[in-house]
């Protein structure tokens, strides 16, 4: 079964302090993990998937198999970076994408 | 069209009426989604379509939850008989890859808000 754990419902820091959003994920096989991002009024979208070992908008995420976990890190939060963040969870050749609750991060001036 | 479109945005039914909610996907994007987003809760996953087929029903909550899809295009959610507990956000999610494992991007619809009295 495929579980993405979420811990913090509410993230809140000071623009230009550094964010770290958690993920924690439960999976047998190999697993493919992902950010996704809802900013105000626009639509879910794919922010950074760890396959690509991007940076996209200054954010970083680094699979730690280990410690089952994916979380989601910026140095310097801009207020641009206030949205809903879902951590997201699938497995090498399959189709199913699992989603975590989601962490509402406010970046404040 | 450019993006998901789903329709309707909203819609107010009364309980133990039947509703219908439509997703047109991008053109020729194989995989389609459905998830179910409560109040305050995640994405629940309820059903995929590999182009008309449908190899994963298993997170349809009830026998009162349906879907279809035409081809590779439009696919239409049908809940019989709602119930309060089916108020939610519906969104539809369509993918040029098949595999959602090997870095498909799920791109979304602005979803479909059901509130049932």
């Amino acid at each position: 079964a495929q579980r993405v754990t979420q811990p913090e419902k509410l993230l809140s820091v000071f623009k230009g302090a550094p964010v770290e959003l958690k993920c924690n994920y439960s999976y047998s096989g190999s697993p493919e993990l992902f950010w996704y991002v809802q900013y105000s009024r626009q639509r879910l979208q794919l922010l950074l998937r760890h396959i690509s070992r991007e940076s996209i908008k200054g954010f970083t995420a680094d699979l730690n198999k280990g410690e089952t976990s994916f979380h989601l890190k910026k140095p310097f939060a801009q207020e641009e970076d206030s949205a809903m963040y879902y951590c997201a969870l699938s497995g090498y050749n399959d189709y199913k994408l699992s989603f975590g609750a989601g962490t509402t991060v406010t970046v404040r001036a | 069209g450019a993006g998901v479109s789903q329709s309707p945005s909203n819609k107010v039914t009364e309980k133990g009426k039947d509703v219908e909610l439509r997703c047109d996907p991008i053109s020729g994007h194989t995989a389609l989604y459905w998830y179910r987003q409560r109040l305050g809760q995640g994405l629940e996953f309820l059903i995929y379509f590999q182009g008309n087929s449908a190899p994963d029903k298993s997170g349809l909550p009830s026998d009162r939850f349906s879907a279809e899809r035409t081809g590779e295009s439009v696919s239409t959610l049908t809940i019989q008989r709602t119930q309060q507990e089916d108020s939610a956000v519906y969104l539809c999610a369509s993918s040029l890859a098949i595999l959602a494992g090997v870095g498909g991007e799920l791109f979304f619809g602005e979803g479909s808000r059901l509130t049932v009295l």
